[in-house]
């Protein structure tokens, strides 16, 4: 059954500063790769997303995340944090074959940013 | 704004009772699926369908129900209610296996 872990479950940075978010999955084939970003009562915007092809993906916001199949892991980084990027962050995995698309989550990093 | 619309935002309801909640996918997505959020079991995937047809479950209780119209909407419905049921409930759509995009969600307090 795939998995997704995210280790961190709370991360503070100050504004300005990079961030790296963890994610680790585990997935039989290779798997179709997503982060989402929920904002206080709000629902999930996707952020960035891995199919297939070159392995740093560019998403919205100034994001980026890298699929290393070595070590089962898709990363999130941004090189400057802004005060607005404060939010929780889901890494989830989708099945790349058949029919069902169901997404697994991670249990999601909080991410507070001081000025 | 996703384009996949959700009601109610907030459902407010007593133990026992039964409740329906509604789901537009956005224009030309023709898969919907149900997620239910809570502190304790994290994002936890429910039910898809597929242009009117159930295609995957997951940890969805019998108390549950779904269904997808032929306009393509669809309602999740929740009976016997119970406190622990209490979360928030998203809908997303998808065009086959692309991205999913996600609704606002409605809340939902079981009393």
């Amino acid at each position: 059954a795939q998995s997704v872990t995210q280790p961190d479950i709370h991360i503070t940075v100050s504004e300005g500063a990079s961030l790296e978010l963890r994610c680790n999955y585990s997935y039989g084939a290779t798997p179709y790769l997503f982060w989402y970003v929920q904002s206080p009562g709000q629902g999930l915007q996707l952020l960035l997303k891995y199919f297939s092809g070159d392995t740093l993906v560019q998403g919205i916001k100034g994001f980026e995340a890298e699929f290393k199949r070595s070590q089962s892991s898709f990363n999130l980084r941004k090189p400057s944090v802004h005060w607005s990027d404060a939010a929780e962050y889901f890494c989830a995995v989708g099945n790349s074959g058949g029919s069902n698309y169901k997404l697994t989550f991670g249990k999601g990093t909080l991410l507070t940013v001081n000025p | 704004d996703s384009g996949v619309t959700q009601t109610p935002k907030h459902l407010i309801t007593a133990t026992g009772q039964r409740v329906t909640l509604r789901c537009s996918p956005r224009s030309g997505d023709l898969s919907v699926y149900w997620y239910q959020q809570s502190l304790d079991q994290g994002l936890q995937f429910l039910i898809q369908y597929y242009n009117g047809e159930e295609r995957a479950k997951g940890n969805i209780l019998e108390r549950f129900s779904a269904q997808q119209f032929p306009d393509l909407h669809s309602e999740l419905n929740l009976s016997s209610l119970e406190l622990g049921d209490s979360a928030l409930y998203f809908c997303a759509s998808s065009v086959g296996y692309n991205e999913q995009f996600f609704g606002p969600g409605t809340r939902l307090t079981v009393l």
